[in-house]
């Protein structure tokens, strides 16, 4: 059973916009809700998280939103820069705090 | 401290062969974990360790694979007759046990394993 869900494989943006990558979840028992990036040939790094009591977050140019009701994680970048482009994995704690869920990852890429 | 140190980097073995995972976390994490990352996959659970205590091991692939951490510092996986569908991403991360669930793990570079 797939908890956590990226629907979107791959996203493309120009730089100085936008970036919105979306995670879609179906378990209620998760209380941290993260973000991680990942270059080619590196482990994960941390980027943002947002507890489940909260419902947005910003860290500069990084802002994540949690939608409790539609169960709806999403982080909005802005301004886009190229070396953004890398691959985005949402993830999830659960309550016990023993291990993190992935999603699958979008892949970001962000033109000059 | 620089960070998860894991090695090898690369690992070619032959079907059937065993191989062996090494992950130094970092030193002041209690917290040791294994995940695994496939080909257009997120990295996915393998087992943890609080110190040198297995805590959560039922999400081992299958009893080919082990895991230890006899001293609570570095820890080891094995695989035991390698089959292909093993080629992946060995992933360690470490936190400390009191983790603030803000801030997540800190993953290694990872091992990359091919079976042929």
């Amino acid at each position: 059973d797939q908890q956590v869900k990226q629907n979107s494989p791959s996203l493309s943006v120009q730089e100085g916009r936008i970036s919105i990558l979306n995670c879609d979840y179906t378990n209620s028992m998760f209380d941290y809700f993260l973000w991680y990036k990942k270059y080619p040939a590196e482990g994960p790094t941390f980027l943002i998280s947002i507890s489940s009591i909260k419902d947005k977050n910003e860290d500069g140019r990084f802002t994540v939103f949690l939608n409790k009701s539609a169960k709806h994680l999403s982080l909005h970048i802005v301004p886009s820069q190229p070396g953004d482009s890398a691959v985005y994995f949402c993830a999830f704690r659960d309550n016990a705090g023993n291990m993190l869920t992935f999603g699958g990852g979008t892949r970001l890429m962000v033109k000059p | 401290d620089t960070g998860v140190s894991q090695d090898p980097r690369h690992k070619i073995t032959k079907r059937g062969q065993n191989v062996t995972f090494r992950c130094d976390p970092i030193s002041e994490h209690n917290r040791l974990y294994w995940y695994r990352q496939t080909l257009g996959q997120g990295p996915e659970f393998l087992t943890y360790f609080q110190n040198e205590a297995q805590l959560e091991k039922s999400r081992l692939l299958s009893d080919r694979f082990s895991a230890e951490r006899p001293k609570g510092s570095f820890s080891t996986l094995e695989i035991q007759r390698t089959e292909q569908g093993d080629s992946a991403m060995y992933l360690c991360a470490s936190s400390p046990r009191e983790s603030r669930g803000d801030y997540g793990y800190t993953f290694g570079s990872g091992t990359r394993l091919t079976v042929v």
